[in-house]
C-alpha cells in the first residue's frame, strides 16, 4: 500500500524557516517523479515544485511564486522528500501535501499525503 | 505559465442532475489534464487522468473529455457522496498548474 506521511509543519513566524519531509513507503521511491502541492485556508490547490532525481538531468523545477525562497530535495536511499521554505511570509500559511507522480503513461498525481500544516504568524 | 480557467466556481444541483465543470487552458496541453475530487479537509483524490481515462474504483458516472485547450468533467447523475470541490490541473508543461476549482454543493 502506498503511503506518504508529512511531517515538519508548525507555527513559524514571519521571516522564519522551515523543513517540511515526507516519508513514502510501499512502492519503488526512486521511480517516480515527487512534488509538493500545497492549501492555503478556503484556498485552492498550488504546485510548488518537484527536485531533480538522483542520477537524472532533470533540473529541479519550482512554482514561480515559490522561486528564491524553497529548496526540494529528495533522498533516494531513505525514500523521502523534503521541503526547505526559508523567509516566509503570512501568506505561506497552508498545508503542504506531498504528492507522487504517476510514472504510467500520465503524469498526473495519483497517490497524495494526508498534508501538514505551516502557520505563518507573529 | 499556463492559465487554466475553471468554470463555474461554483454551482447547485439536486441529487440525479447531470453536472459539468469547464477547464480551459491558456495555450494547448495535448491531453495532459487530470481531475481531482477533494471533500473537506481531505486530500484530492484523482477521478480523471490523460484527460478522459477513469481511475480505478471510481465510479462510471464520472467522465472527462477535451483535448488542446478545452476540457470538461462530467457528472451524469449527480449522487449525494459527490458534493466536493473539483480542480483541473495540467502536466504539460513547467510550472504545473491547477484551475481554481468549482465547488458543487446541494440545491
Amino acid at each position: 500500500e502506498v503511503q506518504l506521511v508529512e511531517s515538519g509543519g508548525g507555527l513559524v513566524q514571519p521571516g522564519g524557516s522551515l523543513r517540511l519531509s515526507c516519508a513514502a513507503s510501499g512502492f519503488t521511491f526512486s521511480d517516480h517523479f515527487m512534488d509538493w502541492v500545497r492549501q492555503a485556508p478556503g484556498k485552492g490547490l498550488e504546485w510548488v515544485g518537484r527536485p531533480r532525481n538522483k542520477g537524472r538531468s532533470d533540473t529541479t523545477e519550482y512554482a514561480t511564486s515559490m522561486k528564491g525562497r524553497v529548496i526540494i530535495s529528495r533522498d533516494d536511499s531513505k525514500n523521502s522528500l523534503y521541503l526547505q521554505m526559508n523567509s516566509l511570509k503570512m501568506e505561506d500559511t497552508a498545508v503542504y501535501f506531498c504528492v507522487r507522480v504517476s510514472n504510467s503513461g500520465s503524469y498526473s498525481f495519483d497517490y497524495w499525503g494526508q498534508g501538514t500544516l505551516v502557520s505563518v504568524s507573529s | 505559465d499556463i492559465q487554466m480557467t475553471q468554470s463555474p466556481s461554483s454551482l447547485s444541483a439536486f441529487v440525479g442532475d447531470r453536472v459539468t465543470i469547464a477547464c480551459r487552458a491558456s495555450q494547448g496541453i495535448r491531453n495532459d489534464l487530470a481531475w481531482y475530487q477533494q471533500k473537506s479537509g481531505k486530500a484530492p483524490k484523482r477521478l480523471i487522468y490523460s484527460a478522459s481515462i477513469l481511475q480505478d474504483g471510481v465510479p462510471s458516472r464520472f467522465s472527462g473529455s477535451g483535448s488542446g485547450t478545452e476540457f470538461t468533467l462530467t457528472i451524469s447523475s449527480l449522487q449525494p457522496e459527490d458534493f466536493a470541490t473539483y480542480y483541473c490541473v495540467q502536466h504539460n508543461n513547467y510550472p504545473v498548474t491547477f484551475g481554481g476549482g468549482t465547488k458543487v454543493e446541494i440545491k
